[in-house]
């Protein structure tokens, strides 16, 4: 079963706008939260990551918001560029090292 | 530095056949894991391997199993190989294993059941 949810497939903003990506999750054991880019014929890479013990990350261009009550993760990018334009995947951890990922959202920077 | 890297890039098996995937990770990681990504879907936890001990398991059955070697490499091996398995199977390699250790994702192996 899906426990982290991504439910839109794709996003298209304009150049220099902000991105604004979200992801649910439903298991409460959940202690860790990554996203991690990927571009095609690639691996994933990782991005930017959270502990549940915070609300708030922020690196650069990049900050992911925690919402613990809500169980809602989202990624902001902020202004948004044309390489940032790939797909976008949620992870979540268990303990035990038990990595759950969403199914993606591409993202399209529009020049 | 190199990075992670998965062999064979793509694999064709018949159902009932068994199939073998290899990973070599990051030079200096010790953990390994093995996610499948198939049509539709996040990508499904399937075994996490640290220090060549398999350290914990997704929900898939017996006929998904694996190994780490002394070099830290790994193979994942699936058994009576079913259409459903087809799948792009993606490995990983951190360097321990920690919470926070980023993993690291090599190009995956595209596996088709026929």
């Amino acid at each position: 079963d899906q426990q982290v949810k991504q439910n839109s497939p794709s996003l298209s903003v304009q150049e220099g706008r902000i991105s604004i990506l979200n992801c649910d999750y439903t298991n409460s054991m959940f202690d860790y939260f990554l996203w991690y880019k990927k571009y095609p014929a690639e691996g994933p890479t990782f991005l930017i990551s959270i502990s549940s013990i915070k609300d708030k990350n922020e690196d650069g261009r990049f900050t992911v918001f925690l919402n613990k009550s809500a169980k809602h993760l989202s990624l902001h990018i902020v202004p948004s560029q044309p390489g940032d334009s790939a797909v976008y995947f949620c992870a979540a951890r268990r303990p035990g090292n038990q990595f759950y990922f969403g199914t993606g959202t591409s993202l399209t920077v529009i020049p | 530095e190199a990075g992670v890297t998965q062999s064979p890039t793509h694999l064709i098996k018949t159902r009932g056949q068994q199939a073998t995937l290899r990973c070599s990770p990051i030079s200096g990681h010790t953990s390994v894991y093995w996610y499948q990504q198939a049509l539709g879907l996040g990508l499904q936890f399937l075994l996490w391997y640290d220090e060549g001990e398999e350290r914990n398991r997704g929900n898939f059955p017996p006929r998904f199993s694996g190994r780490q070697f002394p070099n830290y490499s790994s193979e994942l091996n699936v058994n009576a190989l079913e259409l459903e398995d087809s799948a792009l199977y993606l490995c990983a390699s951190s360097l321990g294993a920690g919470v926070y250790n980023e993993q690291f994702f090599g190009p995956g192996t595209r596996l088709t059941v026929l």
